[in-house]
């Protein structure tokens, strides 16, 4: 059964960096299509973007100049890493595996707040 | 960037009645690649149907739920509502790269 669970700080100050890591259970990551979805309090989800092939990578436009999402495969992980960050920023942070987002992790809350 | 509009906002029906879901797409959508997925307060989204028409039977998703629906006009329908069904839906395209997108969701409440 595949399992996803993220983790990472639940609070980052402004113009810090937001660093998340989702670890993968019960199959490769060396092959799917693996997300980020994020979702504001009381808001619709919004995606941020996707890696494949342990390295293509496609994001979000509005998102692009300050995300990075990376593969370490012996770990069986992805990470998402979004900089200078704002209290727009602030959500409930998703992986997900899958274009059509089989599976989703429960999901982190990150605040952004000094 | 492809938008997507659901409606109704709110769809207010009794357990064992129907529901049917629209969702429209600014422009056409390629290969039908459109989700629907039921969200919880306090859960993440959960897929019910990708590729506009299939049913996710890989997570044991039941067959009250359906969709339908090609270029720009698709519904997602629930033959009888259970009363765990009352939630919100959200579609979502990935077919057209580079943006991924949500509709703004379709919260169906008890009547």
């Amino acid at each position: 059964q595949v399992q996803l669970q993220e983790s990472g700080p639940g609070l980052v100050k402004p113009s810090e960096t937001l660093s998340l890591t989702c670890t993968v259970s019960g199959g490769s990551i060396s092959i799917f299509y693996w997300s980020w979805i994020r979702q504001p309090p009381g808001k619709g989800p919004e995606w941020i973007g996707y890696i494949y092939d342990s390295g293509t990578t496609n994001y979000n436009p509005s998102l692009k100049s300050r995300v990075t999402i990376s593969v370490d495969t012996s770990k069986n992980q992805f990470s998402l890493k979004l900089t200078s960050v704002t209290a727009a920023d602030t959500a409930v942070y998703y992986c997900a595996r899958d274009r059509e987002l089989t599976y989703w992790g429960q999901g982190t809350l990150v605040t952004v707040s000094s | 960037e492809i938008v997507l509009t659901q409606s109704p906002g709110t769809l207010s029906l009794s357990p064992g009645e129907r529901a049917t879901l629209s969702c429209r797409a600014s422009q056409s959508i390629a290969g039908s690649n459109l989700a629907w997925y039921q969200q919880k307060p306090g859960q993440a989204p959960r897929l019910l149907i990708y590729a506009a028409s299939i049913r996710a039977t890989a997570i044991d998703i039941p067959d009250r739920f359906s969709g339908s629906g090609s270029g720009t006009d698709f519904t997602l329908t629930i033959s009888r509502l259970e009363p765990e069904d009352f939630a919100v839906y959200y579609c979502q395209q990935y077919g057209s790269s580079p943006l991924y997108t949500f509709g703004q969701g379709t919260k169906v409440e008890i009547k």
